[in-house]
């Protein structure tokens, strides 16, 4: 099946610092997602990406689809001490199902 | 606007047990899938419930059993409990205009079971 590598698996920061993570897949997607998970929450959605090369944010907030079609960024700008939490990338939406990869922690120091 | 509700939130159960799960979709959803999410792992697809049949399933054995009622809830049921099946078992509801889709889920807060 197809397999996520998420990469760091965690982060700790210094307020304000800015963030980047990346997740790559074994074959071609044709979504890739990003979510985040608060502590005893499920996960939320942040950024949908369809298209190869698009690049979509949301507030501070910026993600991208790969070229290859393999691979997905997170960036997150002047990070805060809300975004803590563990985010997910996630693809491809084939067969009605999403594969999620295993998270980065993200913890914040204000 | 509810969103996806979820119950019970926590539950204990011991090995060989049974347990039923239940999942309200956010309003206007006719899509409900289910992800199991062990600790320290992300979620892992169980299967998709629409128009009443399970649509697609993922790797897991037939102990993991669903049902999806007119109203679009779903219930997910697993049978013979093992210590392994201890996880967060996700809802996510979603909206499928006919076979189309993309992928943007709404999960709820979760079941958290524990086997012992």
């Amino acid at each position: 099946g197809q397999q996520l590598n998420q990469s760091p698996q965690s982060m700790f920061i210094q307020e304000g610092e800015d963030v980047s993570m990346n997740c790559t897949s074994s074959s071609i997607f044709n979504t890739w997602l990003w979510y985040k998970q608060d502590p005893g929450e499920g996960p939320v959605l942040l950024i949908a990406l369809y298209k190869a090369g698009e690049l979509t944010s949301n507030g501070r907030l910026t993600a991208q689809f790969g070229i290859t079609r393999k691979d997905s960024f997170l960036n997150i700008s002047a990070s805060i001490p809300s975004d803590v939490g563990i985010y997910f990338c996630a693809g491809p939406w084939s067969n009605y199902k999403l594969t999620f990869g295993k998270g980065t922690l993200l913890t914040v120091n204000p | 606007d509810a969103g996806v509700t979820q119950s019970p939130t926590h539950l204990i159960k011991t090995r060989g047990q049974q347990v039923t799960l239940r999942c309200s979709p956010k309003s206007g959803h006719d899509t409900v899938s289910w992800y199991q999410q062990a600790l320290g792992q992300g979620p892992q697809f169980i299967f998709q419930y629409y128009e009443e049949e399970e649509r697609q399933r993922g790797n897991f054995p037939d102990r993991f059993s669903g049902h999806q009622f007119p109203n679009y809830s779903s219930e997910l049921n697993v049978n013979a409990l093992l210590l392994g099946d201890s996880a967060l078992y996700l809802c996510a509801s979603s909206l499928v205009a006919g076979a189309q889709g993309t992928g943007e889920l709404f999960f709820g807060e979760g079941s958290r079971l524990t086997v012992l």
